[in-house]
């Protein structure tokens, strides 16, 4: 079913640092690439997206960056926080079809 | 506005039986998807919904079923239980398609033992 690849599997950070978590698709008819964060014991919250006729979204310290020929996609959290600390993951979706995940990334910001 | 309400919030059941897990989306939102969350598999999508009917379903047995109610309420029911159901079960709620941004449920934590 994973149609989203998602690496690293986890990454520790230093407090200050950039934290870049990588993705990748294969279904060419994808439109919609979006980014959740996911606490311990919560559901995943939408944290920034983005689609395809655009190759760079800006929100606070996160920003996506989108390879449309590459068919890659990223994260990227500036000046990382411990409470940045969770499980990213990213997804893809067609219109009027599931959204398909990547296998999340274990943020660790260390202080 | 109320968020996505999935009960129960956890559950323990004994292989080979069924269980039955809820969830009520924002108001207003038509479309409910279905995902199984495992440590080692990761989210993987078991079927969305709008407006009463399927309208996907991904790669998971017969056991595994939903069904939505005009008030756009979804029930998922997985019969004949095994261990390997343990998962946390998400619900997500979206307007008319995924597209337009998911917002999840908390979850049901479901132990087969």
């Amino acid at each position: 079913q994973q149609q989203v690849k998602q690496s690293p599997q986890s990454l520790i950070v230093q407090k200050g640092g950039i934290s870049i978590i990588n993705c990748a698709y294969e279904n060419t008819a994808f439109d919609y690439f979006p980014w959740y964060q996911q606490f311990p014991g919560k559901g995943p919250a939408l944290l920034i997206a983005i689609r395809p006729d655009v190759s760079e979204k800006k929100e606070g310290r996160f920003t996506i960056s989108f390879n449309k020929s590459a068919k890659q996609f990223s994260l990227h959290i500036m000046d990382s926080q411990p409470g940045d600390s969770a499980t990213y993951f990213c997804a893809a979706s067609a219109s009027n079809n599931d959204m398909r995940f990547g296998a999340g990334t274990r943020l660790t910001v260390k202080p | 506005k109320a968020g996505v309400t999935q009960t129960p919030r956890y559950l323990i059941k004994t292989r080979g039986q069924q269980v039955t897990l809820s969830c009520s989306p924002i108001s207003g939102h038509r479309s409910v998807s279905w995902y199984q969350q495992t440590p080692g598999q990761g989210l993987q999508f078991l079927f969305e919904y709008f407006s009463e009917t399927q309208r996907n379903k991904g790669n998971f047995p017969g056991r595994f079923s939903g069904r939505q109610f005009s008030n756009s309420r979804s029930e998922m029911n997985v019969s004949t239980l095994e261990l390997g159901d343990s998962a946390l079960y998400l619900c997500a709620s979206s307007l008319q398609q995924p597209t337009y941004g998911y917002t999840f449920g908390s979850g049901t934590r479901l132990t087969v033992v």
